[in-house]
């Protein structure tokens, strides 16, 4: 079963970019996940599922400052002009095995 | 749109049962599988058990295989989560979930509100 490794903590500027990462465990590069975002106190949300090409689909309503690319068994989360309601804990996650397989997650901080 | 209602949540001595329901609306609930997942105030995500479209088929997380029975009503819109045999360590908010799922590669898309069990004496 693939493991999600992630960062436990960013950091950012109001007004700046940021990229979060997610690393798929060997012999799982070819997998995709989908980004969830979870602002302090509230469910996840669902922010975008991100393909090996580094094509990426976003859910409805998901603001332009939020995209994904893609290298090798890195996915990745950028937001820019970071405002401080992007201050949350990201997950990526995956399914294999009839099971979803999640990351540890990061806290993002806007400074 | 699509919601995603969970209830059923609360106090509970350890051993006991509870059960959880997540009431689907905005979507045609019986094209997709189902999850429940839960989160220890404070900490990750963890995955706890899926079902299928038609409810044939259903998976869980090792920790809550032989006590906990993920079903859905299609009739009713309504996803299910039987708890028995309730530890501590079943304390968490659980959240039902959307499983979108396209040539075999499959995502949570939508998530409900949450609904927090606490196992306590």
């Amino acid at each position: 079963q693939p493991v999600l490794t992630q960062s436990s903590s960013a950091s950012a500027s109001l007004g700046s970019s940021v990229k979060l990462t997610c690393t798929l465990s060997s012999g799982h590069s070819s997998y995709i996940i989908a980004w969830h975002q979870q602002q302090p106190g509230k469910a996840p949300r669902y922010l975008m599922k991100l393909k090996t090409s580094g094509t990426y689909t976003k859910g409805s309503g998901v603001p332009d400052r939020f995209s994904g690319s893609s290298s090798g068994a890195d996915r990745y989360l950028t937001i820019s002009n970071l405002q401080f309601e992007d201050e949350a804990d990201y997950y990526c996650e995956t399914w294999d095995s009839n099971s979803q397989v999640f990351g540890g997650g990061t806290k993002l901080t806007v400074l | 749109q699509v919601q995603l209602v969970e209830s059923g949540g609360g106090v509970v001595q350890p051993g006991k049962s509870l059960r959880l329901s997540c009431a689907a609306s905005g979507f045609t609930f019986s094209s997709y599988g189902m999850h429940w997942v839960r989160q220890v105030p404070g900490k990750g995500l963890e995955w706890v058990a899926v079902i299928w479209y038609d409810g044939n088929n259903k998976y869980y997380v090792d920790s809550v295989k032989g006590r906990f029975t993920i079903s859905r009503d299609n009739s009713k819109n309504t996803l299910y989560l039987q708890m028995s045999s309730l530890r501590a360590e079943d304390t968490a908010v659980y959240y039902c979930a959307r499983l979108d799922c396209t040539n075999g590669e499959c995502h949570i898309d939508y998530w409900g509100q949450g609904t927090l069990v606490t196992v306590s004496s």
